[in-house]
């Protein structure tokens, strides 16, 4: 079964690090754009951040540049976000998502299979 | 940014009807040059991530019922749901998908009347 499992999530105080995992099974990993998606609790779906497929093109949403990053190993068929001076807007499940299509050289930008999510809460 | 606005918010449906919510971008998201529009619709669940069903406004994603379905262009979509079944109860978002940031709709919250 194709599947997304993402890991890392958890308390942190204002200001502080997170790196999160996102483990891959039973698709061509390494043929994908990933992202990064995100949901505050009880509010909407905002995209946070993509890779290519070889891990050397990456974009982010305003709100996080500078301060996440992305990355990918193919060889373990694991995404990551680090997350750095983190705010309390930044409290919210993550999800990572595989783009729609395979081996595409450029991102669709739309998401055809979904991780169950990690929780990230900033507060002190 | 391009701006996602759904209506309604809410709407509470009797079992076997049909649904409909709208979805309305602040740009056109079809793009000339394979004229495709660049809208996907996800049902969420609670406690659950969303799920794709539709994208390119109107191609529905592989194990989808046929009850649902996707429609409009430029700026004007539409989701139906043609025969509520209890299932279907889930927040409901649009996405366009046309320009970087990607961006969702507020979400439309169905349930059973």
């Amino acid at each position: 079964e194709v599947q997304l499992v993402e890991s890392g999530g958890g308390l942190v105080q204002p200001g502080g690090s997170l790196r999160l995992s996102c483990a891959a099974s039973a698709f061509t990993f390494s043929s994908y754009w990933m992202h990064w998606v995100r949901q505050a609790p009880g509010k909407g779906l905002v995209w946070v951040s993509r890779i290519n497929s070889d891990g050397s093109k990456t974009s982010y949403a305003d709100s996080v540049k500078g301060r996440f990053t992305i990355s990918r190993d193919n060889a373990k068929n694991t995404l990551y976000l680090q997350m750095n001076s983190l705010r309390a807007e930044d409290t919210a499940v993550y999800y990572c998502a595989r783009d729609l299509v395979y081996n595409s050289g450029w991102s669709y930008d739309t998401f055809d299979i979904w991780g169950q999510g990690t929780m990230v809460t900033v507060s002190s | 940014d391009i701006v996602m606005t759904q209506s309604p918010d809410s709407l509470a449906v009797s079992l076997g009807e049909r649904a409909t919510i709208n979805c309305k971008s602040s740009q056109s998201v079809l793009y000339s040059s394979n004229n495709k529009n660049y809208l996907a619709w996800f049902q969420q669940k609670p406690g659950q991530p969303p799920k794709l069903l539709i994208y390119w406004a109107s191609t529905r994603e592989s194990g989808v019922p046929d009850r649902f379905s996707g429609s409009g262009s430029g700026t004007d979509f539409t989701l139906t749901i043609s025969s509520l079944q209890a299932e279907d109860v889930a927040v409901y978002y649009c996405q366009q998908f046309y320009r970087t940031p990607s961006t969702f709709g507020q979400g439309t919250k169905l349930e059973i009347k």
